[in-house]
């Protein structure tokens, strides 16, 4: 059973580089054919899909972020990261990864359970 | 793009069935059979609920269906139950690999 768990500072200061990492358990990152997705949610609000990277390595970002937004894959590690830079008060959420198997419609079958980050001074 | 809509809220009484909408365009949910819903419990990470417009994933409540006309996609809870008393958000694939959630729906079981 492939399990998610993200990690990161809590508190990231204005303007700075938010940083987040998602290790996969229970299984290979690069096994298969997967999507590894990074999603948020500001509190009381909605969810909103950042960007994924496949097992390959290719990756596809939300176009309103895709100039501030990196998403890496480390398969020695079994992890993939994220990388906001440039952020605002708009960018505190609680963050979480999820995958999708390639070919299920990118339905999020296997969520993290979120972590919370803090844009402010 | 805009996010997918939903109605802010929803309700039913224990036994009956109720029906969320998430209407898009037909650049999204339209243009491809790759609607999903989550059921999220508050402080909990979302559930997948149903995959592409009406699959349902092993575990899953035969409860929960779900169906697409045109633009908008929908999410039937038959038989509701008090543990059906969550938000529910919609996704779709909207081309060029970008994939939009929906504004979330609360449900209340009365």
């Amino acid at each position: 059973q492939v399990q998610l768990q993200e990690s990161g500072p809590g508190l990231v200061k204005p303007s700075q580089t938010l940083s987040l990492t998602c290790t996969v358990s229970g299984g290979s990152i690069s096994s298969g054919s997967y999507h590894w997705s990074w999603i948020r949610q500001p509190a009381g609000k909605g969810l909103e899909w950042i960007g994924r990277i496949h097992t390959s390595g290719s990756t596809n970002y939300k176009p309103s972020l895709k100039s501030r937004l990196t998403i890496l894959l480390d398969t020695s590690k079994n992890q993939f990261s994220l990388e906001l830079s440039s952020v605002t008060a708009a960018d505190t959420a609680v963050y979480y990864c999820a995958s999708s198997r390639y070919g299920s419609g990118n339905a999020f079958d296997i969520w993290g359970q979120g972590t919370m980050v803090t844009v402010s001074s | 793009q805009s996010a997918l809509t939903q109605p802010p809220s929803a309700s039913g009484s224990p036994g009956q069935s109720v029906t969320i909408s998430c209407t898009g365009t037909s650049s999204d949910v339209g243009g491809y059979n790759y609607v999903s819903w989550y059921q999220q419990h508050p402080g909990k990470a979302p559930k997948l609920m149903i995959s592409e417009v009406n699959k349902r994933p092993s575990g899953v409540p035969d409860r929960f269906s779900g169906s697409k006309s045109g633009n908008t996609a929908s999410l039937t809870v038959s038989g509701l139950q008090a543990e059906d008393e969550a938000d529910y958000y919609c996704s779709s694939y909207a081309g060029s690999n970008n994939l939009l959630f929906g504004g979330g729906t609360k449900l209340t079981v009365l």
